[in-house]
């Protein structure tokens, strides 16, 4: 079963910060939370991961909660081909890891 | 560059009939997956690999089957016994924390 619980939908403003919630009260302490996305009827594109520090790279920022037990993948400046389904994963990494999905957030952002 | 590729993009095949979707990566990762996507639906996993001629039913293998005969191809067969085959499906390698997507098959089965 799916170890993340993220809304099933959001709205953002094109040029406004797209706040991502994603609620993982069971990680393990040597699970990474990791952030994919997919746009429509594609592959999922690999975006963010982090362990417990806040972490940003050129497409997003992750900040991780201190009990670990929830993030938020945040787009700083969302524009319209950030439409897509975001999913949220936690995984040690190891190869005998399943990578399991949950729902997702749809992210619609709007002109 | 590394990837992987599935193949073909679109399938079409009749009811009744056995079909296998190609899955290749040169990125030589050891652990493989499928997955079933039906629209607005989440991923689903059906089987996944993580070593040569070894694998393991996902949450909905009922009507699949796989072979890992080779570290960098993992075919996935759809077979008459699956009763709604038609979706979208998505293969996956991963190395440790590195984990890389296909492009998708579509299949519509008529």
């Amino acid at each position: 079963d799916a170890k993340t619980t993220q809304p099933p939908s959001m709205d953002c403003a094109e040029g406004r910060a797209a706040n991502l919630p994603c609620n993982h009260s069971t990680i393990s302490g040597n699970e990474y939370v990791y952030w994919y996305r997919q746009i429509h009827s594609q592959g999922p594109q690999y975006i963010i991961h982090g362990l417990k520090n806040n972490e940003t790279n050129e497409m997003a920022s992750l900040i991780i909660t201190e009990d670990r037990k929830s993030s938020t993948l945040i787009l700083p400046h969302a524009t319209l081909r950030d439409t897509a389904v975001y999913y949220c994963i936690v995984r040690v990494g190891y190869n005998t890891d399943k990578l399991i999905f949950g729902t997702g957030t749809r992210l619609q952002v709007f002109p | 560059d590394g990837g992987i590729t599935q193949s073909p993009k679109y399938l079409f095949r009749k009811e009744g009939q056995n079909v296998t979707l190609s899955c290749e990566q040169n990125l030589n990762h050891d652990a493989m997956y499928w997955y079933r996507q039906d629209p607005g639906q989440g991923l689903r996993l059906i089987y996944y690999s993580q070593i040569v001629n070894d694998f393991q039913k996902g949450d909905i293998a009922e009507g699949y089957s796989v072979s890992r005969e080779k570290k960098e191809s993992f075919p996935l067969t759809v077979t008459s016994a699956q009763k709604n085959p038609t979706a979208f499906y998505l293969c996956a390698s991963t190395q440790w924390r590195e984990a890389f997507f296909g492009q998708g098959t579509r299949l519509t089965v008529v």
